[in-house]
C-alpha cells in the first residue's frame, strides 16, 4: 500500500530559526508531490509542487526537495516567523501502470509553532 | 476566478437525512476529487473524476455517491447520513494533461450528523 509519512507530527520553534520539515513515502513511482500549509479551520493552500523529474523548487523563504531513491521529501522554511505557524501536509501523487495518476495520498500533517 | 467553491460552509444534520455538498471549478481543470478529514486519519480520498460523465471510487467511498455532467461541477451527495461521516469535506480540482498538475482545494465543509 501507498503510504506517506510525516514525523514529527508537532514541532515548536523560537523565531528565526531555520527548519526542516520531512515527509517520507513508500513507493518510488512517484509521479509528484506537493506541500500544503492548513490553518485552524481553514482549507488547504498549496505552497510548492515538485515534479519527479525535478530534484527541488523554491518560492521565497521555502524550499522543498525531493529524493526518489530514498523515498523522502524536505520543507526547508528560513528564518522562521510567528506567522508560519500552522499545520504543513505533504501529499503524493503515483503513477499507475496506465501512466500518470492525480490521487493524492496525504500524510497527517505537522504541525508547527514558531514562537516569538 | 473564483477557483474552488464549496457549498455549504456548515450542515448539521440528522441521522438518515440526505443532502448533497456542492462543488465548483472554474478553472477548466478536467480533474476533481473528494476528501474527507478527520482527526488522526488525515485526509482521504472519496471519490474523484478524470472528466465529464467519469467518475471512480477513492479510498473511503462507502456511503457516497458522485455524478460530474459538467467540466465545472462536481456534487458529492451522502444518501443516508450518519454519523460516522461527520467530518470537513474539501473538493480539489487539476489539470490532468498540462502543467502545472497542482492540484487547489476548496475552502471546505464541516458536516455533523446527529
Amino acid at each position: 500500500k501507498q503510504e506517506v509519512t510525516q514525523i514529527p507530527a508537532a514541532l515548536s520553534v523560537p523565531e528565526g530559526e531555520n527548519l526542516v520539515l520531512n515527509c517520507s513515502f513508500t513507493d518510488s513511482a512517484i509521479y509528484n508531490l506537493q506541500w500544503f500549509r492548513q490553518d485552524p479551520g481553514k482549507g488547504l493552500t498549496s505552497l510548492l509542487l515538485i515534479q519527479s523529474s525535478q530534484r527541488e523548487q523554491t518560492s521565497g523563504r521555502l524550499n522543498a526537495s525531493l529524493d526518489k531513491s530514498s523515498g523522502r521529501s524536505t520543507l526547508y522554511i528560513a528564518a522562521s516567523q510567528p506567522g508560519d505557524s500552522a499545520t504543513y501536509l505533504c501529499a503524493a501523487a503515483f503513477t499507475t501502470l496506465t501512466g500518470a495518476n492525480s490521487k493524492l495520498t496525504f500524510g497527517k500533517g505537522i504541525t508547527l509553532s514558531v514562537r516569538p | 476566478n473564483a477557483g474552488v467553491t464549496q457549498t455549504p460552509k456548515f450542515q448539521v444534520l440528522k441521522t438518515g437525512q440526505s443532502m448533497t455538498l456542492q462543488c465548483a471549478q472554474d478553472m477548466n481543470h478536467e480533474y476533481m476529487s473528494w476528501y474527507r478529514q478527520d482527526p488522526g486519519m488525515g485526509l482521504r480520498l472519496i471519490h474523484y473524476s478524470v472528466g465529464a460523465g467519469i467518475t471512480d471510487q477513492g479510498e473511503v467511498p462507502n456511503g457516497y455517491n458522485v455524478s460530474r455532467s459538467t467540466t465545472e461541477d462536481f456534487p458529492l451527495r451522502l444518501l443516508s447520513a450518519a454519523p460516522s461521516q461527520t467530518s470537513v469535506y474539501f473538493c480539489a480540482s487539476s489539470y490532468l494533461r498540462a502543467r502545472p498538475y497542482e492540484q487547489y482545494f476548496g475552502p471546505g465543509t464541516r458536516l455533523t450528523v446527529t
